[in-house]
């Protein structure tokens, strides 16, 4: 299976801050994943980056907040724009490998 | 739409006893693919099965046993003889057969603690 990293691992940001988290995958794959799983609850999706075309948003993500990007088959990131306390979450990156895997998490307060 | 719900919210047991997490799901496709996923404290997400839509059969791995029934929509997981090591958030999912997109849909999680 891939082995997928995630930094940082954790953080802590101030309000109306930007933080950029990184996935590095040990193999190539074509489809990556960012998922936001905000405390207590279940995890949603957020966009789909497949490399070589344009981030594909879920419902009520939208590029201004979290631009993506997938330079190439191995790495990605998400950035978390302008940030509030709501966005206090842990963001998961995962891969398909076959299966479907993630990442460690990067565990993110807004403060 | 697509839906997953794991009505258990928190289980307790005691080591050694069985436990099993349910969840019921919704979907119109025909085919699709059915998740469990381990979540320990750590907040790492563990992938333990995938079932398609046309396999039935049920399958066991170790003290894991998975129960999966077309007709109820239900894809249920039983821990066997469990131990402290399984206490973690189980989570169930679905996604599309073959789609474009790969997308899972979550249930909201069971958290299992496991007693000594």
């Amino acid at each position: 299976s891939a082995v997928i990293s995630q930094k940082p691992s954790r953080d802590i940001c101030q309000r109306g801050t930007s933080l950029t988290i990184q996935c590095q995958v040990d193999s190539q794959v074509t489809m990556m994943f960012w998922y936001r799983q905000q405390p207590g609850q279940s995890l949603t999706l957020i966009a789909t980056a497949n490399q070589g075309s344009e981030a594909t948003y879920e419902s009520g993500f939208v590029i201004d907040k979290f631009p993506i990007s997938r330079p190439n088959l191995t790495f990605s990131t998400l950035t978390v724009s302008n940030m509030s306390p709501e966005d206090s979450s842990i963001y998961l990156c995962s891969v398909l490998d076959y299966e479907q895997y993630f990442g460690p998490g990067t565990r993110l307060t807004v403060t | 739409a697509q839906k997953v719900t794991q009505a258990q919210t928190e289980i307790s047991v005691v080591e050694k006893e069985d436990v099993t997490l349910d969840c019921v799901y919704e979907t119109r496709d025909t085919t699709y693919y059915l998740f469990w996923y381990k979540q320990p404290p750590s907040g790492e997400l563990v992938f333990l099965i995938r079932r398609n839509s046309f396999d039935e059969q049920n399958e066991i791995s170790g003290r894991y046993s998975w129960n999966f029934q077309k007709s109820t929509s239900s894809f249920n997981f039983t821990i066997t003889a469990s131990q402290v090591v399984d206490s973690a958030v189980y989570f169930c999912a679905l996604s599309e057969w073959g789609g474009a997109t790969n997308k899972l849909i979550f249930g909201t999680g069971t958290l299992l603690a496991v007693q000594p």
